[in-house]
């Protein structure tokens, strides 16, 4: 099950939202969908579970959403510290995989 | 609080095997799994395989099953992953990251600091 992101990079100023896409080749059973973050030289950071489930500690900033091939994670109101590269992952179907990423920069 | 902690860099030449150890601490290690990813430089996260305290044999991606061996010593909470035949291709960071449940089908509440296995001649 291949998982596709896009934009492979978004550069944007403090205060925008940002929207990053992760499609899959076939349909996802959004309970087994996530979304991690990775800071350079460091561990990715699990965001979002079951598509749309805040993981504990994570701002209202963030939000997921989708539901079949399609989804979507939100930030809104970014910052500096949103810098960073952005993965979803399957869990329904083995391998589990991951999307290829997208690199969010802060102008 | 939950811990994973991961041995230290490693270097190797080609052919040989690495052993990377994951220490766990801060849970009961039953309820949950251990899973292996690793990044290579510059690209994304790979699913390696994983174990739990309840299945007889660990589950590994299809691009490592030959050469990988992931085991689970119950009496010092480390899990540890084997790689076997090592080309430069398997120059990356390894983590283990905890899985929320014990099957195979979880995301990753927590991880280890990451491993970096070096492959050159």
């Amino acid at each position: 099950l291949v998982l596709t992101q896009s934009p492979g990079t978004l550069s944007l100023s403090p205060g925008e939202g940002a929207t990053l896409s992760c499609r899959a080749s076939q349909t996802v059973n959004s309970v087994y969908l996530a979304w991690y973050q990775q800071k350079t030289g460091q561990a990715p950071r699990l965001l979002i579970y079951g598509a749309s489930t805040r993981a504990t500690g994570i701002p209202d900033r963030f939000s997921g959403s989708g539901s079949g091939t399609d989804f979507t994670l939100s930030i809104s109101r970014l910052e500096p510290e949103d810098s960073a590269m952005y993965y979803c992952q399957q869990y329904g179907t083995t391998p589990l995989t991951f999307g290829g990423g997208t690199k969010v920069g802060i102008k | 609080q939950v811990h994973l902690v991961q041995s230290g860099a490693d270097v190797k030449k080609p052919g040989a095997s690495v052993k990377i150890s994951c220490n766990v601490s801060g849970y009961n290690f039953s309820q949950y799994s251990i899973h292996w990813v690793r990044q290579a430089p510059g690209h994304g996260l790979d699913w390696v395989g994983w174990i739990s305290d309840g299945i007889v044999f660990p589950q590994y991606s299809l691009s490592f099953r030959d050469r990988l061996t992931i085991t689970w010593d119950t009496p010092t909470s480390t899990a540890y992953m084997e790689l076997s035949s090592l080309t430069s291709e398997d120059t990356a960071i390894y983590y283990c990251a905890r899985g929320v449940n014990d099957t195979v089908s979880t995301h990753f509440d927590y991880w280890g600091q990451g491993t970096l296995v070096s492959v050159s001649s």
